[in-house]
């Protein structure tokens, strides 16, 4: 099986700051990677797939990128609701499209 | 658009079977797959399987002896039954719609995605 790793597993941050949050994969995917937001007590909303390729409605200070094996994930002006937990999940084995161990970005 | 709603008991007992259901509106359970994810309370999502439309079921290795999911179309609703459950089942579980996308780069290239989740339901492990 794929195995994705993400790092780091918290950050804090403030309003405006540029973020970037980094997902592994174990073996070469590509660019069969997704990216999901979860705030608390919600569920997962999908930001990107592809790699890079923004979901409608998501705003534009988000984006992705990577190839292969590392990939990147990163808000260009972080907003107070984009204080959330951050999921990568691979999507390369169609039949396994098992998820990242998550990044928390909370309020410095 | 698409919307999903769990229902299910919210407790059940170590050893019984687990049956939850996502109730599918705006749309027909016959046209798309369909997933079931879990997250242990504080911990990250853990995918438990799907089901394709052509009614085929992938399920997680690590539950694939305890797991089934199904569909109904008539009742446009999809299912999950996780049997011998313990303690560690205890999670909040969301069903989600798999879509499929291709996007044409250097090549054709199809990419699975989750895209509409129901709210999520939590369910409990205890005697």
């Amino acid at each position: 099986d794929i195995q994705m790793t993400q790092s780091p597993s918290s950050l804090s941050a403030s309003v405006g700051d540029r973020v970037t949050i980094t997902c592994r994969a174990s073996q070469s995917i590509g660019t069969f990677l997704n990216w999901y937001q979860q705030r608390p007590g919600k569920p997962p909303n999908l930001l990107i797939y592809g790699a890079s390729v923004l979901q409608s409605g998501v705003p534009s200070r988000f984006s992705g990128s990577g190839f292969g094996t590392d990939f990147t994930l990163t808000i260009s002006s972080l907003q107070p609701e984009d204080f959330a937990t951050y999921y990568c999940q691979q999507c390369y084995s169609a039949l396994a499209l098992t998820f990242g161990g998550g990044t928390t970005v909370d309020i410095k | 658009q698409v919307q999903l709603q769990e229902s299910g008991p919210g407790l059940v007992k170590p050893s019984e079977t687990l049956s939850l259901t996502c109730t599918v509106s705006g749309g027909s359970s016959s046209s798309y797959s369909w997933s079931w994810i879990r997250q242990p309370p504080g911990k990250g999502l853990e995918l438990i399987g799907y089901i394709y439309n052509s009614g085929g079921t992938k399920y997680n290795p690590s539950l694939k002896s305890r797991v089934t999911i199904s569909v109904d179309t008539s009742k446009n609703q999809f299912s999950l039954k996780v049997s011998s459950v313990t303690a560690a089942d205890t999670a909040v579980y969301y069903c989600a719609r798999v879509m499929m996308t291709t996007v044409k780069t250097d090549g054709y290239y199809s990419y699975y995605y989750m895209d509409v989740w129901g709210k999520g339901t939590t369910v409990t492990v205890s005697s």
